[in-house]
């Protein structure tokens, strides 16, 4: 069955540490992925994507993923941390052949002075 | 520009009742979806449009679910006698035809009393 999956419903960091969320999906062949931050209150921005090539992808925010075939992951990491990061991450899918987004339960991001 | 837009931001209703949430995509943009946000999840597809058409209406829940485009542009969702599980955040989303590169409006509040 096609799904994804974030495995760690709540993270806290310390402002200034390294973050790294994770996201795993199952699926025959690569999907086309997708990393949003939703703020309270505000409605669900894209941070970055991938679709082919490069595994390595930059975003904005200073937010990078990697793509890694082999283990079927689509983590997101930033080198530091800002109290403004503080927020739900959700890492999203698309699956061949169809045009909505299969969304992960998200991961709420606590940052700590 | 204008993103997406929705209207209104909270509404409040009784059980059975009938409700329509509104949703203006982003100029230009022919691809038009509907997902829905539960507490504590991530957003689930419920309808995706392209053009004046629904493309894909896998994800609405039961026939008490119905949405229209009627010029291919502004959206209605509408919800016919209402249950206290329909309670969710409705969110609109658009983007240029065949992209997967989605924008998301702020959502509407629904709440089922």
């Amino acid at each position: 069955a096609q799904s994804v999956t974030q495995p760690d419903i709540h993270i806290t960091v310390s402002e200034g540490a390294s973050l790294e969320l994770r996201c795993n999906y199952s699926y025959g062949a690569t999907p086309y992925l997708f990393w949003y931050v939703q703020s309270p209150g505000q409605g669900l921005q894209l941070l970055l994507k991938y679709f082919s090539g490069d595994t390595l992808v930059q975003g904005i925010k200073g937010f990078e993923a990697e793509f890694k075939r082999s283990q079927s992951s689509f983590n997101l990491r930033k080198p530091s941390v800002h109290w403004s990061d503080a927020a739900e991450y959700f890492c999203a899918v698309v699956f061949g052949g169809y045009q909505k987004v299969t969304f992960g339960t998200g991961t709420k991001l606590q940052v700590i002075p | 520009g204008a993103g997406v837009s929705q209207t209104p931001s909270n509404k409040v209703t009784e059980k059975g009742k009938y409700v329509e949430l509104r949703c203006d995509p982003i100029s230009g943009h022919t691809a038009l979806y509907w997902y829905r946000q539960s507490l504590g999840q991530g957003p689930e597809f419920l309808i995706y449009f392209q053009g004046t058409g629904a493309a894909d209406d896998s994800g609405l829940p039961n026939d008490r679910f119905f949405a229209v485009r009627p010029e291919g542009s502004v959206s209605t969702l509408k919800i016919q006698r209402t249950e206290r599980g329909d309670s969710a955040v409705y969110l609109c989303a658009s983007s240029l035809a065949n992209s997967y590169e989605q924008y998301f409006g702020p959502g509407t509040r629904l709440t089922v009393t």
